[in-house]
């Protein structure tokens, strides 16, 4: 199993352009949830998933937008880049929502000019 | 959002030594309390889920425990090791899923 995959690993983008980070898991598990890391700051939770179809805010979701079309795959769209959203972030997949563990992707780090 | 605190922000250790650190949260509406390890250039990996007051688990040298009338855990870890040098989260299932600010620990030769 790759376990939770996420592309790219690295990006800079200008601010106002867009782009989709993608994220993957091969473990059949129900919830996906996407958050960033800041220094200084614990993760927060941007997006979530309980299941295909479904998706749901979490703290900080503004200018992100998501979709849950199967349940292997959970992208994250950034509308229109701001340097504030420049961050490291994290895909995590777990089996029955946060009651369990959370198996977290490798991390994408992106910088936004 | 109610916060998750922990304590200390860091920390350095003698090889050898064993340490503890503590995570605070709210104990109203609460479901479950999970400690994750995150080595630098890692991604995290979870230690423990606990979700019963008093709950206490082991997995080699590192153990945590739960109140949750109090809204705190403790992890604790035994003779330590450079290779325990990472970053602790702990992050709390209430209302919202929300994750501390971590432990920065390094565990000196």
């Amino acid at each position: 199993n790759a376990g939770v995959t996420q592309t790219p690993k690295f990006q800079v983008l200008k601010t106002g352009q867009s782009m989709t980070l993608q994220c993957a898991q091969d473990m059949n598990h129900e919830y996906m949830s996407w958050y960033r890391q800041d220094p200084g700051m614990g993760l927060r939770l941007i997006h979530y998933s309980v299941g295909a179809g479904i998706t749901d805010q979490g703290e900080v979701p503004n200018g992100y937008n998501v979709s849950r079309s199967t349940t292997e795959d959970f992208p994250l769209r950034l509308l229109s880049a701001a340097p504030s959203q420049t961050s490291v972030y994290f895909c995590a997949s777990s089996h029955n929502g946060q009651i369990n563990e959370q198996f977290f992707g490798p991390g994408t780090r992106l910088t936004v000019l | 959002i109610l916060n998750v605190e922990q304590s200390p922000q860091s920390l350095h250790v003698q090889e050898g030594d064993s340490t503890n650190f503590t995570c605070s949260f709210p104990s109203s509406n609460f479901y479950a309390l999970h400690w994750y390890r995150w080595e630098t250039a890692k991604s995290p990996e979870a230690l423990f889920v606990m979700t019963l007051n008093g709950d206490e688990k082991k997995k080699g040298r590192i153990s945590a425990t739960l109140n949750t009338k109090e809204g705190y855990s403790y992890l604790y870890i035994k003779g330590s090791q450079p290779e325990d040098s990472a970053t602790y989260l702990c992050a709390s299932l209430g209302q919202n899923f929300v994750f501390g600010p971590g432990t920065r620990l390094s565990v000196l030769p």
